[in-house]
């Protein structure tokens, strides 16, 4: 267990809904990372927040947004979904990030997302 | 941008075999993470690695890091069953983009045949 907890396990929806995906992360830590795996594309950095703010982005679509409150917890939020959005979608979490150093990345067990 | 690259993409072995995983970078980098996952699992950090040709070792596995910074490879002595998962490197980003981001190869999956 890795102390990071994300919410729901599992999700099903349609086409053209919106979901949120919860992460609350390890007691002390506090950037959280948001990725996205699905099975041809390995693990895709979507997002990182610091302390509250945006601290980088990666490769998040337009249709998707995310936020961390101030109690540390942060939530992605997917909208319009597509097909191809269906994914595994995993929160990592670490003390802290500088520019030249990383600290480990501890993930949760991830939100399985299936978009019908 | 800023890749990593992996291969192989797939191996498989007998139990008692050893395995090799390589990562390359199009560009230097600071330091290099190595993550297990699991079957149906999440990714787990297994080590980091900072200094220019640094080698670390955890039991059987050995890990290393180019004198260039910019490859490091993952071997596994004699295989076990419960070395199944895919083991992904990771790499901080440098430049534009990508910078502070961990870049993730793509990964090796691994399976061992008892």
């Amino acid at each position: 267990d890795s102390g990071v907890t994300q919410t729901p396990k599992h999700l099903i929806t349609a086409t053209g809904q919106r979901v949120t995906l919860r992460c609350s992360p390890r007691s002390g830590d506090l950037s959280v990372y948001w990725y996205q795996q699905s099975l041809d594309q390995g693990l895709q950095f979507l997002i990182q927040y610091y302390n509250g703010e945006e601290r980088a982005k990666g490769n998040i679509l337009e249709r998707f947004s995310a936020q961390q409150f101030p109690d540390l917890h942060s939530e992605l939020n997917l909208s319009s979904l597509e097909l191809g959005d269906s994914a595994l979608y995993f929160c990592a979490s670490s003390v802290v990030a500088s520019g030249s150093y990383t600290d480990t990345q501890y993930f949760g067990p991830g939100t399985r997302l299936t978009v019908l | 941008g800023q890749q990593v690259m992996q291969i192989p993409q797939y191996q498989h072995v007998q139990e008692g075999e050893d395995f090799t995983t390589y990562c390359n970078s199009s560009t230097t980098l600071s330091n290099i993470q190595w993550y297990k996952q699991r079957p149906g699992g999440h990714p787990v950090f297994l080590i980091q690695l900072v200094k220019s040709g640094e080698v670390k070792k955890q039991k059987r596995l050995t890990f290393q890091f180019g004198e260039a910074k910019k490859n490091s490879s993952l071997h596994i002595t004699a295989t076990q069953t419960t070395d199944v998962g895919t083991y992904f490197c990771a790499g901080l980003g440098g430049t534009g983009g990508s910078q502070g981001n961990l870049i993730f190869g793509k990964g090796t999956k691994l399976s061992v045949k008892p």
